[in-house]
């Protein structure tokens, strides 16, 4: 079946520095894909939808200047967190459509940032 | 806006006993979905309900639409320990929203 992959599943980065993280749909292309933040046993939040082609679209209280996502093909969007701050830590997750679908959407399987 | 909420956030219970969570909104989905998930893993899905009223069930699992398709239920019968887990329900209405989840405890 169809599957969404993302990289790296875990990170380690530095205070200050910046951390990009994949979202690859593996067999089917995806006009788009979804960015959600999750905390320990907390929910999915949505940050972003993102728009292969052109700009994504932020939910309110996300800043898009600290949260960079390209969607450069119909395969691939990345979550770019700059100048990132221990509060940045948290599990990671994109989800995808495939166009003509309903609603079907596939999840990754997150990736765990961890700001130090 | 559109939310949802979800109750109870937290359930431990026994194993054996019934339960049930909620979703509410005061939107109208065109669907909603219900998750599981594990830790360090994305969610599940368990189950799409479309039409209000509508009823699935999924061996002891039953999901119910509300006739407005504003709200949703989650009834597990005889909970087992291997329930455990994050469950979550989330509306479709363009995008998916999720509620703020139910951390279910099944105690042996």
């Amino acid at each position: 079946g169809a599957v969404v992959s993302q990289h790296p599943s875990r990170v380690i980065c530095k205070s200050g520095t910046s951390v990009k993280i994949e979202c690859r749909s593996l067999d089917f292309q995806a006009t788009t894909m979804f960015w959600y933040r999750q905390f320990p046993k907390q929910s999915l939040m949505l940050m972003a939808t993102s728009n292969e082609g052109s700009k994504a679209t932020y939910e309110q209280g996300v800043e898009k200047d600290k949260f960079l996502i390209n969607h450069a093909s119909l395969t691939l969007s990345t979550l770019t967190v700059t100048s990132a701050h221990p509060e940045d830590s948290s599990f990671y997750i994109c989800s995808a459509t495939p166009g003509g679908s309903g609603n079907t959407i596939y999840f990754g399987e997150g990736s765990w940032l961890t700001v130090v | 806006t559109q939310l949802l909420e979800q109750s109870p956030q937290f359930l431990s219970i026994q194993e054996g006993e019934n339960l049930t969570v909620y979703c509410n909104s005061s939107s109208v989905f065109s669907s909603l979905q219900w998750y599981r998930q594990e830790p360090g893993e994305g969610p599940v899905l368990l189950v799409t309900v479309v039409t209000g009223g509508e009823v699935k069930k999924l061996k002891r699992l039953t999901f119910q639409f509300g006739d407005a398709r504003k709200d949703s239920s989650l009834h597990i019968t005889a909970a087992q320990p291997g329930d455990t887990g994050l469950y979550l329900c989330a509306g479709a209405g363009g995008k998916l929203i999720f509620g703020q989840g139910t951390e279910l405890s099944v105690k042996p």
